[in-house]
């Protein structure tokens, strides 16, 4: 069973950081691709931020380009978003998905780690 | 890139047949069959439902149904029942080599 835990959530100030893990079971993780996806409370998805199985390419919304860093260690079955400069407008639930990458459907979603920008 | 458009509300009754729209352009649904749905209850995950325009995943009702024409997807519920009542999203690849969403449809069961 595909089973995708997030961690890493939680409060933060404008400005500040947070790292986001998702933690990945149930299949071949260096075989896919993986993104993220974020849903502000009450409103739509948006997708975030996407790599590669072998996490060589990176894929950015220009909303965040610059700001958040996607990475992962296939050792440890484990993608990553390092978010820096983060603004209130980044509150949000954020989803990890597997596929995601250019025409990839979001197959599989963990149940989010919510993160809140605020003073 | 705008998000795709859908109707912000649909109801239907148990045992009836809805339909969702998702409206886009040739740049996204019209351009490629590369158009999914998702289905999301409160406080959950979402839920890959439909993909490639009208494929379903592996365990996934026969109830639900994809098609497109033009620049419009469509997803269609039929027996609806009370457990069908969540938010839908579609998403569409574009030629920006990325995937937009919709800004999601709430289904009311009556």
């Amino acid at each position: 069973e595909v089973q995708l835990v997030e961690s890493g959530g939680g409060l933060v100030q404008p400005g500040g950081s947070l790292r986001l893990s998702c933690a990945a079971s149930g299949f071949t993780f260096s075989g896919y691709d993986m993104s993220w996806v974020r849903q502000a409370p009450g409103k739509g998805l948006d997708w975030v931020s996407g790599l590669s199985g072998s996490g060589a390419s990176t894929y950015y919304a220009d909303s965040v380009k610059g700001r958040f860093t996607i990475s992962r260690d296939n050792s440890k079955n484990t993608v990553y978003l390092q978010m820096n400069s983060l603004r209130a407008e980044d509150t949000a639930t954020y989803y990890c998905a597997r596929g995601g990458v250019g025409a990839e459907d979001f197959e599989y979603w963990g149940q989010g780690a919510l993160v809140t920008v605020s003073s | 890139q705008s998000a795709l458009t859908q109707p912000a509300s649909v109801s239907g009754s148990p045992g009836q047949s809805i339909t969702i729209s998702c409206t886009g352009t040739s740049s996204d649904i019209g351009g490629y069959n590369y158009v999914s749905w998702y289905q999301q209850h409160p406080g959950k995950a979402p839920k890959l439902m439909i993909y490639d325009v009208g494929n379903r995943p592996s365990g996934v009702s026969n109830r639900f149904s994809g098609s497109k024409s033009g620049n419009t997807a469509s997803l269609t519920i039929s027996g609806l029942q009370a457990e069908d009542e969540a938010d839908y999203y579609c998403s569409a690849y574009t030629r920006t080599n990325k995937r937009i969403f919709g800004g999601g449809t709430k289904l009311t069961v009556l």
